[in-house]
């Protein structure tokens, strides 16, 4: 079983929709959730973590947790052309290795 | 500018060629890592230094993989006798601690490697 799990997609969702990606884990050690926005040909940047399960917002973003079942969530509201890149999760137990999921490449239509 | 800056940008090499990447931190970031991605896939963990100490090499190094970070400034990754299986990005980030384990990385915008 891979640390790590996220759907590759490609997604495509019209402008203004709400885009759901997400990603679920096997190591119960990790305790920092990340996700990261990768544009093309650029390095991945960060977009918003959490250490708790829960929800957490940052303007259209909220970063969902639930550590009972392994499995974190990042929402965007009213999608953007924009937001168009690739999202990576990411995690860490803490140390300086940090485990990053394939990606979702998502798609924002005008 | 006072990102992570990486050069070059682009290297296409043929097989069997040494090839160097430098990467620069952001200042006053002790902590210091590489990341291979391929294409479709995410960043992968080969090295981390703190400060000018190496503390971790991925088994993904191979022999043929050095990174060194003298006086814990900039860092150099050095591929010899390259194989065409090592066309990939290779991306610097470095990190200060904070509020995410060892910090939060910030990346570099990545060595793309070309082996012909």
């Amino acid at each position: 079983q891979k640390e790590v799990e996220q759907d590759p997609g490609p997604l495509s969702v019209p402008e203004g929709a709400i885009v759901s990606l997400n990603c679920t884990y096997s190591n119960s050690a990790f305790q920092y959730f990340m996700w990261y926005r990768q544009y093309s040909r650029k390095g991945p940047e960060l977009l918003m973590y959490t250490y708790s399960s829960g929800n957490k917002e940052d303007g259209r973003f909220t970063a969902q947790v639930d550590k009972s079942s392994k499995y974190i969530s990042l929402f965007i509201r009213d999608s953007q052309p924009s937001d168009s890149a690739t999202y990576l999760c990411a995690f860490t137990s803490g140390t300086y290795k940090y485990i990053f999921g394939t990606g979702t490449r998502l798609k924002v239509l005008a | 500018d006072t990102g992570v800056s990486q050069n070059p940008r682009h290297k296409i090499t043929k097989r069997g060629q040494n090839v160097t990447f430098r990467c620069d931190p952001i200042s006053e970031h002790n902590r210091l890592y590489w990341y291979r991605q391929t294409l479709g896939q995410g960043p992968e963990f080969l090295t981390y230094f703190q400060n000018e100490a190496q503390l971790e090499k991925s088994r993904l190094l191979s022999d043929r993989f050095s990174a060194e970070r003298p006086k814990g400034s900039f860092s150099t990754l050095e591929i010899q006798r390259t194989e065409q299986g090592d066309s990939a990005m290779y991306l610097c980030a470095s990190s200060f601690p904070s509020g995410i384990g060892t910090g939060e990385l910030f990346f570099g915008e990545g060595s793309r490697l070309t082996v012909l």
